[in-house]
């Protein structure tokens, strides 16, 4: 599958532990992007990546969020001490400079 | 800030019927994206509009792009019940900051 994958496709936490998310992009793309998404609402941009190099976060992305994307492939998303207002489903996607995005699966998160 | 505007945002149709929806954007871009995206699935890319005047066509959809009136529109011909999903449209920030910002999505559904 050369397609973008996200890995656990589902996450159930306890309120105030830390979690951690991988995306696996399409191989040749050099952009990665993270979003969020509650439901029945479209994505939130939470940051972005060209290469290795975090260029963008936005200002949903506190403190308690941190991603990486260590030798410009794979990418982590970290959330620490997770609240209930975490709850949503976290979308990867990978791209081209000039091309639209790829999306994967998703991971659905769910803080109990 | 942009802000990107879809509607309707709830529409029911009777298959055979046409509809048209709409994405008004709020600044100045020329990239445009369509994606469907099914119950608890991800996003799916449907069309990439990059320029002023471009339309796009891909059996019983059609999307069009006016940068200039900030508009771009999603027209369904004879609309079957396999079309139900939620279509959000999202605007390119590249001049400003490489994210992409969504629409909040129309849910189609498709009546027999």
């Amino acid at each position: 599958d050369t397609g973008v994958s996200q890995n656990p496709r589902h996450k159930i936490t306890k309120r105030g532990q830390n979690v951690t998310f991988r995306c696996d992009p399409i191989s040749e793309h050099n952009r990665l992007y993270w979003y969020r998404q509650t439901l029945g609402q479209g994505p939130e941009f939470l940051t972005y990546f060209q290469n290795e190099a975090q260029l963008e976060k936005s200002r949903l992305l506190s403190d308690r969020f941190s991603a990486e994307r260590p030798k410009g492939s794979f990418s982590t998303l970290e959330i620490q001490r997770t609240e209930q207002g975490d709850s949503a489903m976290y979308l990867c996607a990978s791209s081209l400079s000039s091309g639209g995005e790829v999306f994967g699966p998703g991971t659905r998160l769910t803080v109990t | 800030e942009l802000k990107v505007e879809q509607n309707p945002l709830f529409l029911s149709m009777q298959e055979g019927k046409n509809y048209t929806i709409y994405c008004n954007y709020s600044t100045t871009s020329d990239r445009l994206y369509w994606y469907r995206q099914d119950p608890g699935k991800s996003l799916e890319s449907l069309f990439v509009l990059l320029s002023n005047g471009a339309v796009k066509q891909e059996g019983r959809l059609m999307a069009s792009l006016d940068t200039k009136a900030r508009l771009s529109t999603l027209h369904i011909t004879a609309a079957v019940h396999d079309l139900s999903a939620t279509y959000f449209c999202a605007v390119d920030m590249a001049y400003n900051n490489n994210d992409m910002r969504f629409g909040a999505g129309t849910r189609l559904t498709v009546k027999p």
